[in-house]
């Protein structure tokens, strides 16, 4: 068993949805939270990040993180076309190791 | 003004040759990493320098040769390349070793590996 497991979608959704993605981990030594942004052809790119529990809103993005479920989610409000990427979870314990997940396709249709 | 960049973008080879992946990054960061994705886009790491001393080697045949010159640059050598090392190689760079969210990933735009 993978220690972060995260569906592959791909998730199609028309524009102005929200785009709901989630993550589920093992580790409970898990304590940084982090989102990467890759578009095809491309590196992935730092999204969105969050400490132990709670959630944090960056304009249409929002990150929750839920420790005692082991759970994590990104919401992205009012999705547009540009938004059509795939989205990758990655956590860290203290030493700072991160583990990706597989990442989620994401395709939003004009 | 290529934050992290590696050379070559592809790279398409037979099986047994030996062949080399270059990265510099011009953020200034003490810490640079090699990760390998493969087709189904899992990202998982290679290795890690800080300030060129080797920090993070994971299960990766010894085929796979890390050297970094200096801090601004780690290079990656595969000697015997097999189908499975087909992938997309991406290089890394962190201010410092830890890298979590105070101290994200910068990543380059990849290099596709195709063994034959």
């Amino acid at each position: 068993q993978k220690e972060v497991e995260q569906d592959p979608g791909p998730l199609s959704v028309p524009e102005g949805a929200i785009v709901s993605l989630n993550c589920t981990y093992s580790n409970s030594a898990f304590q940084y939270f982090m989102w990467y942004r890759q578009y095809s052809r491309k590196g992935p790119e730092l999204l969105m990040y969050t400490y132990s529990s709670g959630n944090k809103e960056d304009g249409r993005f929002t990150a929750q993180v839920d420790k005692s479920s082991k759970y994590i989610s990104l919401f992205i409000r009012d999705s547009q076309p540009s938004d059509s990427a795939t989205y990758l979870c990655a956590m860290s314990d203290t030493r700072g190791k991160l583990q990706f997940g597989a990442g989620t396709q994401v395709v939003v249709t004009p | 003004d290529t934050a992290v960049s590696q050379t070559p973008k592809y790279l398409v080879t037979q099986m047994g040759n030996d062949k080399s992946i270059k990265c510099e990054q011009n953020l200034g960061h003490d810490t640079m990493y090699w990760y390998k994705q493969d087709s189904k886009k899992f990202l998982k790491i290679m290795f890690s320098y800080n300030n060129k001393e080797l920090i993070i080697n994971e299960t990766v045949p010894n085929r796979f040769s890390p050297k970094s010159p200096d801090k601004a640059h780690l290079n990656l050598h595969i000697n015997s390349l097999e189908l499975g090392d087909s992938a997309v190689y991406f290089c890394a760079s962190s201010q410092v070793a830890d890298s979590s969210y105070n101290s994200p990933l910068h990543f380059g735009n990849g290099t596709r590996l195709t063994v034959t």
